[in-house]
């Protein structure tokens, strides 16, 4: 129940294309869901993040939409460049629990080609 | 604003050696958390802790061990190194919960 689900693992995309993360949860205690973008040798930095009480969020060119009903929620990339290619993390936090850790997706690998 | 500074980058152990990784955030966060990533596994929590003197386990601690006397520092003790924890190791702080600042990892080898 803890665990957050991603998918594709690996993801190659033209220039210019919309690239589409997909993520699913089960623990319904889960509240606020950030995505990460990791280069490599780098460690992963906030992207965007979403609280449930919305169904989408946009910021430039990333977008995430949420679906609380399915508990489902995904990244979109539209115009993708090749300066996007990074593994993603999704993720999922108990905003009000006690830790304040978040429980991470296994990552999708990103390709865009120019 | 160095953020969260981790040291070494690189290390390579020997089977049953000992070492510590070194965590420093100059940001005055209270969280802190040992992640590791291994390939297509995503980040696996070990170890975090909500203030200085509080620590506890995360999700896979076997092999290891925290401290954390100041709110700077979150060093990881790893006792008897084993080639299961050959992995990338990510140190973060935050001050809100969720809005996690990462360290650049630090690459561990057990041969």
């Amino acid at each position: 129940q803890q665990q957050v689900k991603q998918s594709p693992q690996s993801l190659i995309v033209q220039k210019g294309g919309i690239s589409i993360i997909n993520c699913a949860y089960e623990n319904t205690a889960f509240d606020y869901f950030p995505w990460y973008q990791q280069f490599p040798g780098k460690g992963p930095a906030l992207l965007i993040a979403i609280r449930p009480d919305v169904s989408e969020k946009k910021e430039g060119r990333f977008t995430i939409s949420f679906n609380k009903s399915a508990k489902q929620f995904s990244l979109h990339i539209m115009d993708s460049q090749p300066g996007d290619s990074a593994t993603y993390f999704c993720a999922a936090l108990n905003y009000g629990g006690s830790q304040g850790n978040l429980i991470f997706g296994k990552g999708t690998k990103l390709s865009v080609k120019p | 604003n160095a953020g969260v500074t981790q040291t070494p980058k690189f290390r390579i152990l020997k089977i049953g050696q000992s070492m510590t990784l070194q965590c420093t955030q100059d940001m005055n966060h209270n969280y802190m958390y040992w992640y590791r990533q291994d390939p297509g596994m995503g980040l696996k929590l070990i170890y975090y802790s909500v203030g200085a003197g509080i620590t506890d386990k995360g999700e896979v601690p076997n092999g290891y061990n925290v401290s954390r006397s100041t709110t700077e520092d979150f060093p990881l003790r790893l006792e008897l190194a084993a080639p299961s924890q050959t992995s990338v190791y990510f140190c973060a702080s935050s001050l809100l919960r969720g809005f996690f600042t990462f360290g650049s990892g630090t690459r561990l080898t057990v041969v």
